[in-house]
């Protein structure tokens, strides 16, 4: 069975700070990797998806990385705003007639001026 | 393009009550979930439709918890009789197909039963 797991749970930072979030997942038989951002009382917005055959997709200030035999995906982000405030939630997809994602827990992320 | 519709956005119910949600995906796509997400966890999957067939319904509490989804559009998501521990959001999301790569989200209902 699969899980995911993001660490760390929470972060505050001042703003300007370049930061890193983690997802790690235990089945390393997957067909991509997805990242979200939630917003209080909102659904849930795609950042960046990563195909299994991937290393690594960037989106402006955005960048994630994708180890899939190791079971590890990181979201690097670049000179933080406090726009950027929210959690977010790495999600995998085991095959690719298989759509079912598993979900993190996510990170909850506060970027203070 | 229009994003994926759910109402209500709030609802607050006593236990033992019964509760239905609604959805309309993104025009066109055939795919269609609905997710739990209590707080503090990440969504888990409840239900896939591929049109107005069930392709994934293994997590949903099949003793209180029905989904429909008619004509292959639009959803329901109904929980009869709810349970103190079923408070959590409810998100529906859609997708062009089963092949499709990416999903898009609606805003989700929270539900609180007291």
């Amino acid at each position: 069975k699969q899980e995911v797991t993001q660490i760390p749970a929470a972060l505050s930072v001042p703003e300007g700070e370049n930061l890193v979030l983690n997802c790690s997942f235990t089945d390393s038989a997957i067909y991509n990797l997805q990242w979200f951002r939630q917003d209080p009382g909102k659904g849930l917005t795609s950042l960046l998806l990563i195909q299994s055959s991937q290393r690594e997709q960037t989106s402006g200030r955005l960048n994630a990385s994708l180890d899939k035999s190791s079971g590890r995906s990181t979201l690097y982000i670049a000179a933080s705003q406090p726009g950027d405030s929210a959690t977010y939630l790495c999600a995998v997809r085991p095959q690719p007639l298989v759509v079912k994602l598993t979900f993190g827990q996510g990170t909850i992320l506060t970027v203070h001026p | 393009e229009a994003g994926v519709a759910q109402s209500p956005r709030y609802k607050i119910i006593e236990k033992r009550q019964s509760v239905a949600f609604w959805c309309n995906p993104i025009s066109g796509h055939a795919t269609l979930y609905w997710y739990q997400q209590i707080l503090g966890q990440g969504p888990k999957l409840l239900i896939q439709f591929q049109n107005n067939g069930v392709v994934d319904d293994s997590q949903l509490p099949k003793d209180r918890f029905s989904a429909e989804r008619l004509k292959g559009v639009d959803s329901t998501l109904k929980i009869q009789p709810a349970k103190l521990e079923d408070s959590a959001v409810y998100l529906c999301a859609s997708s062009s197909g089963r092949m499709a790569r990416g999903y898009t989200f609606g805003s989700g209902t929270r539900l609180t039963v007291v």
